[in-house]
């Protein structure tokens, strides 16, 4: 088990290019959440998915953000056309899904995160 | 919708005192507690949790009880150490099939000096 990976760990960009951020979750878990942290606040809800499916996404999730878990493994959050206001910590997690028995205790297993700067 | 609160910080204590950091909740439904922390240059980690109401978790010496009565968890330690500063937040979940994600409070940041 070698936890949560993301990638990059930190991105500079200008306003209006695109970045994509990448997270491989634990192995046998099978939802995978994204989040998205700003200096001075906790974390905010964006985006899961168990497997493949996207099953909610916020509505802080503009249109110029896209997330995709193709194969139900690993997960991409894309942003287009980067705003300054973008600027922020974006936390990936995983988890197996509530209610799933011993297999779940409740606990969302987060990546170190991917710290993105608009300039 | 479902909101936590937690105590402003920054705080700051001595090596071997006591710490309470308050966080309350409203929640449509009947929701699972839990800390989580987040040390320096690391991801968040769950610390404890409480499913119902009267439970108590406890980890590393920190505990918290889940009282439904006053819709709070706070979290409370007897001694402090150095090794405990870091950012802790209170978090809440409702159990509700397709609708389940942690909400966060804002955190608190703690500081103990030697």
């Amino acid at each position: 088990d070698t936890g949560v990976s993301q990638n990059p760990r930190h991105k500079i960009t200008k306003r209006g290019q695109n970045v994509t951020f990448r997270c491989d979750p634990i192995s046998e878990h099978n939802r995978l959440y994204w989040y998205r942290q700003t200096l001075g606040q906790g974390p905010e809800f964006l985006t899961y998915f168990q497997n493949e499916a996207q099953l909610e996404k916020s509505r802080l999730l503009s249109d110029r953000f896209s997330a995709e878990r193709p194969k139900g493994s690993f997960s991409t959050l894309e942003i287009q056309r980067t705003e300054q206001g973008d600027s922020a910590m974006y936390l990936c997690a995983s988890s197996y899904p509530w209610g799933a028995g011993v297999l779940n205790t409740g606990e969302l297993f987060f990546g170190e995160g991917s710290r993105l700067t608009v300039l | 919708g479902n909101s936590v609160t937690q105590m402003e910080g920054p705080v700051t204590l001595s090596e071997e005192a006591f710490l309470t950091i308050n966080c309350t909740y409203t929640a449509t439904g009947y929701p699972s507690l839990f800390w989580y922390v987040q040390y320096p240059g690391e991801g968040l980690q769950l610390l404890l949790k409480a499913t119902k109401a009267d439970d108590k978790g406890s980890n590393k010496g920190f505990e918290a009880t889940y009282r439904k009565e006053t819709t709070s968890f706070h979290l409370e330690k007897g001694s402090v150490q150095v090794s405990d500063s870091a950012v802790y937040f209170c978090a809440l979940v409702i159990s509700n099939f397709g609708n389940e994600k942690l909400t966060f409070g804002t955190g608190t940041r703690l500081t103990i000096i030697p």
